[in-house]
């Protein structure tokens, strides 16, 4: 799977949007995007997946470049909640054993009040 | 549906000791994960299971480290002996299938071996 590069931390303010970042230059043509977050104390979440299309759902949308090799998740109006490390991943959605989520060690972003 | 569920949510131990830790996947979940979570290596995979049956087991430490899958709506991760740097957060997590997009995580056993 194709290695990411997150910035290792972010501020935002509460009720801003929250853009965050993610490189992932040596992307191959089936891989996918997704990004998932961390509140402290707690489980992974999942938030969102993308392939080359924006995409955008409840939580957050997803922007991916047309050359596919960076992508930005937006948190339209973040808030205190928010507050979490926030994981890129690149992968297959194969059932292969080997093509399985890789956790980096992600983005930690604090939403300010 | 109640999501992924772990016990303990916290376990504390002596060097020695054989740990159990305990996981129900979401009904209708056909593959489920156990991760381990430290600060020095971040969240790490180490066992998958699909069916009931395990896929790939290259993550898993050590032997002490072994994992079970008896049912679909059960799986223990245990480890015998344990170990003070064995301590950590371990997830369960699972997911529709193998290829699915999205894996619900459980809540986390944190593990205290003294």
């Amino acid at each position: 799977d194709a290695k990411t590069t997150q910035p290792p931390s972010m501020d935002c303010a509460e009720g801003r949007a929250a853009n965050l970042p993610c490189n992932h230059s040596t992307i191959s043509g089936n891989e996918y995007v997704y990004w998932y977050r961390q509140i402290h104390s707690q489980g992974p979440q999942y938030i969102i997946h993308g392939l080359k299309n924006n995409e955008t759902n409840e939580m957050a949308s997803l922007i991916i470049t047309e050359d596919r090799k960076s992508s930005t998740l937006i948190l339209p109006h973040a808030t205190l909640r928010d507050t979490a490390v926030y994981y890129c991943i690149v992968r297959v959605p194969s059932s292969g054993s080997a093509r399985q989520l890789t956790f980096g060690s992600g983005t930690q972003l604090t939403v300010l009040p | 549906d109640a999501g992924v569920i772990q016990s303990p949510r916290h376990e504390v131990t002596e060097m020695g000791q054989e740990v159990t830790l305990r996981c129900k996947p979401i009904s209708g979940h056909n593959s489920l994960f156990w991760y381990r979570q430290t600060m020095m290596r971040g969240l790490e995979l180490l066992i998958y299971f699909n069916n009931n049956v395990p896929i790939d087991d290259s993550g898993m430490p050590e032997d002490r480290f072994s994992a079970k899958m008896p049912n679909a709506s059960f799986s223990t991760l245990k480890i015998q002996p344990s170990e003070p740097r064995d301590s950590a957060v371990y997830f369960c997590a699972s997911s529709l299938a193998l290829g699915s997009y999205e894996q619900y995580f459980g809540p986390g056993t944190r593990l205290t071996v003294t």
